[in-house]
């Protein structure tokens, strides 16, 4: 069966770290994949996609990393904020193309 | 204003109810999506709609109903609501290039309670 895998346990980090996300998957062969930041009761929000045949894409202090050998994106946040603070999702295509299927997310919590 | 739009943005109800969460977006998008969140289980995909004559279920479509009433109008329907309905509610909309499915982008969601 399809899975998205994504760390359950809470990430902690010092403000100024790099945070380093991971998105594992089987069964998907997918043409490319997102990255969503979810705040508290609120809706997702589009941070970065990465095509199959791209190996990194940057925005910003953002960084995506996708290895389809492996089947794993990484996802960093350098020079972390407490407002960076949230759970990311990362969601990939259906081979039809049809739809997301998204993780669980990761909580990220950055201190000061 | 916000590009997606959700109501009611809380909703109680009771056990057998009849409730509808309605969905409207200004993106001028195609493609419309019900998901429900639960925690620990992430975000699933009730139904999608990539056009007015086109509805489709999603992972877990049973005991929901949906209507696309314009391309700008998607609602949600539990004909008779049960405790496990009780979830967080996301519409979203997409605008893929080609067959490629692209950003998703959602609103701000339906809190719903059923009694």
């Amino acid at each position: 069966s399809q899975k998205i895998e994504q760390n359950s346990e809470a990430l902690n980090i010092q403000e100024g770290k790099t945070a380093t996300l991971t998105c594992n998957y089987t069964n998907y062969s997918p043409a490319y994949l997102q990255w969503y930041r979810q705040d508290p009761g609120r809706g997702p929000v589009f941070l970065l996609l990465i095509r199959e045949n791209e190996k990194e894409k940057r925005k910003e202090r953002l960084k995506v990393t996708f290895d389809t050998t492996l089947k794993q994106s990484l996802f960093h946040i350098t020079a972390s904020q407490p407002a960076d603070s949230a759970t990311y999702l990362c969601a990939l295509d259906e081979n039809s193309g049809y739809a997301l299927n998204f993780g669980k997310g990761t909580s990220l919590l950055v201190t000061p | 204003d916000a590009d997606v739009t959700q109501t009611p943005r809380n909703r109680i109800t009771k056990t057998g109810k009849r409730i509808m969460l309605e969905c409207s977006q200004t993106k001028g998008h195609d493609r419309m999506y019900w998901y429900r969140q639960d925690p620990g289980l992430g975000l699933r995909l009730i139904y999608y709609s990539f056009d007015v004559k086109d509805i489709n279920k999603g992972e877990i479509s049973d005991g929901y109903s949906v209507s696309r009433q314009a391309q700008a109008k998607f609602s949600l329907s539990l004909e008779s609501a049960i405790p496990n309905q009780t979830a967080l509610y996301f519409c979203a909309t997409s605008a893929p290039e080609g067959n490629i499915q692209e950003t998703q982008y959602f609103g701000p969601g339906t809190r719903l309670l059923v009694l």
